[in-house]
């Protein structure tokens, strides 16, 4: 299978620990997105990267985030001290942005629940 | 965040009755995207759209780009039983480099 991968599909977490998620995407995209969506909610943009440039982060994204692309092929997002207020669906997308068009595929997603 | 204006928010049909949505933005866009997500799954893309007017089938999907560029509609023919998820659109603004998204319309299948 060539499409986006994530890693864990489930994440179970206590209040306050960290946790790290990977995303592979598609070999030859070199454009890579964060996404989180809440139940009943479309996917709504964290940030991205362009090889290993991040180049946009959203304010949806606090201090207790961080991602990175350190080699321009998979990501990694790390949440801080996690509160429930985490407890979503984070989604990874990747994109050939080539003559003006950036479709997007998505992977699977890791549901991360903070308890 | 922003998203799109996607209506209708659920649909109750029949198997074998053909389905519609729509989705509207006050912003214009220059892609339109309509993806279909399963439960606990990410969402798989149907339709792309790269220009206004465009009218693109896939199997028994039609989607249309709207001519102001402000809209877009996915028609499903004679829906079948897999049919059933939650549709999503999505518009991307190149100035923005990202997608935004609306809220789904969840197609229920009545036995």
């Amino acid at each position: 299978d060539t499409g986006v991968s994530q890693d864990p599909r489930h994440k179970i977490t206590k209040r306050g620990q960290n946790v790290t998620f990977r995303c592979d995407p598609i070999s030859e995209h070199n454009r890579l997105y964060w996404y989180r969506q809440t139940l009943g909610q479309g996917p709504e943009f964290l940030t991205y990267f362009q090889n290993e440039a991040q180049l946009e982060k959203s304010r949806l994204l606090s201090d207790r985030f961080s991602a990175e692309r350190p080699k321009g092929s998979f990501s990694t997002l790390e949440i801080q001290r996690t509160e429930q207020g985490d407890s979503a669906m984070y989604l990874c997308a990747s994109s050939l942005r080539a003559g003006g068009t950036d479709t997007q595929y998505f992977g699977p997603g890791t549901r991360l629940t903070v308890l | 965040g922003q998203q799109l204006n996607q209506s209708p928010q659920s649909m109750f049909i029949q198997e074998g009755e053909d389905v519609s949505m729509n989705c509207t933005s006050s912003s214009i866009f220059n892609t339109w995207l309509w993806y279909k997500q399963d439960p606990g799954e990410g969402p798989v893309l149907l339709i792309a759209l790269y220009k206004a007017g465009e009218l693109t089938s896939n199997g028994r999907l039609t989607a249309q780009f709207g001519i102001t560029r402000k809209d877009s509609f996915l028609n499903i023919s004679a829906s079948i039983p897999s049919d059933v998820g939650i549709y999503f659109c999505a518009g991307l603004r190149y100035r923005d480099d990202k997608i935004i998204f609306g809220k789904g319309t969840r197609l229920h299948i009545l036995p």
